[in-house]
């Protein structure tokens, strides 16, 4: 299957700092990836799509001030979190799929802990 | 949007034993997924099955679009396989989104 990587694994940040997420699809070009969050014992939750070239699509309640997504090739998207709270602190992993009809495949996904 | 409702929501297994575990879905899908998301957070792929029956190994899995479920089936369990396992739809009209259940986790006891 498809290889998608995502960096860091794990990041600790101070409270009003920003952090930025990696989620690079190592074999294959993807035009669009999506970036979820999952707290603790909770499902996965869809937070935006990100669009290569264009302004990324957010779900509803998420803030794209602070949730900023850039996906300025066809093998990257950044997940910048701005000006973090610990409320902030959450697992994100980013998906991406390589065709129409075709199965998504999942980074290793970030820990973030805001202190 | 789509409801994704799984069942049950815990199962704790003695190694060896047989389970099924239920995705029921509230609308007409483009896609399926079944995934295995292990201690460490990584979602690992198991099943692309929006119809039909597909068998990996020891898991196999069935999904009967037209009565809008999907089963997953683990023989002969063994510890690697505890975990949550999570059914994933893809709404019409909604490309590439994937609409998650609550999960099912897994124990497997030796």
């Amino acid at each position: 299957g498809a290889v998608v990587s995502q960096h860091p694994s794990r990041v600790i940040c101070k409270s009003g700092t920003s952090v930025k997420i990696e989620c690079r699809s190592l074999d294959f070009q993807a035009t669009t990836m999506f970036w979820y969050r999952q707290f603790p014992k909770q499902s996965l939750m869809l937070m935006a799509t990100s669009n290569e070239g264009s302004k990324a699509t957010y779900e509803q309640g998420v803030e794209k001030d602070k949730f900023l997504i850039n996906h300025a090739s066809l093998t990257l998207s950044t997940l910048t979190v701005t000006s973090a709270h610990p409320e902030d602190s959450s697992f994100y992993i980013c998906s991406a799929r390589d065709g129409r009809g075709t199965e998504a495949f999942f980074g290793q996904g970030t820990r973030l802990t805001v202190v | 949007g789509i409801q994704v409702e799984q069942s049950p929501p815990d199962l704790i297994l003695q190694e060896g034993a047989n389970s099924t575990l239920r995705c029921n879905f509230s609308d007409s899908v483009n896609n399926l997924q079944w995934f295995h998301q292990n201690p460490w957070g990584q979602l690992i792929n198991l099943f692309y099955i929006p119809s039909g029956t597909k068998q990996n190994g020891r898991l196999s899995a069935t999904t009967v679009a037209t009565e809008r479920y999907s089963l997953l089936y683990i023989s002969s369990s063994q510890t690697t396989d505890s975990g949550v396992y999570f059914c994933a739809v893809e709404q019409i009209d909604s490309w590439g989104k994937l609409q998650f259940g609550a999960g099912t986790q897994v124990v497997v006891t030796p």
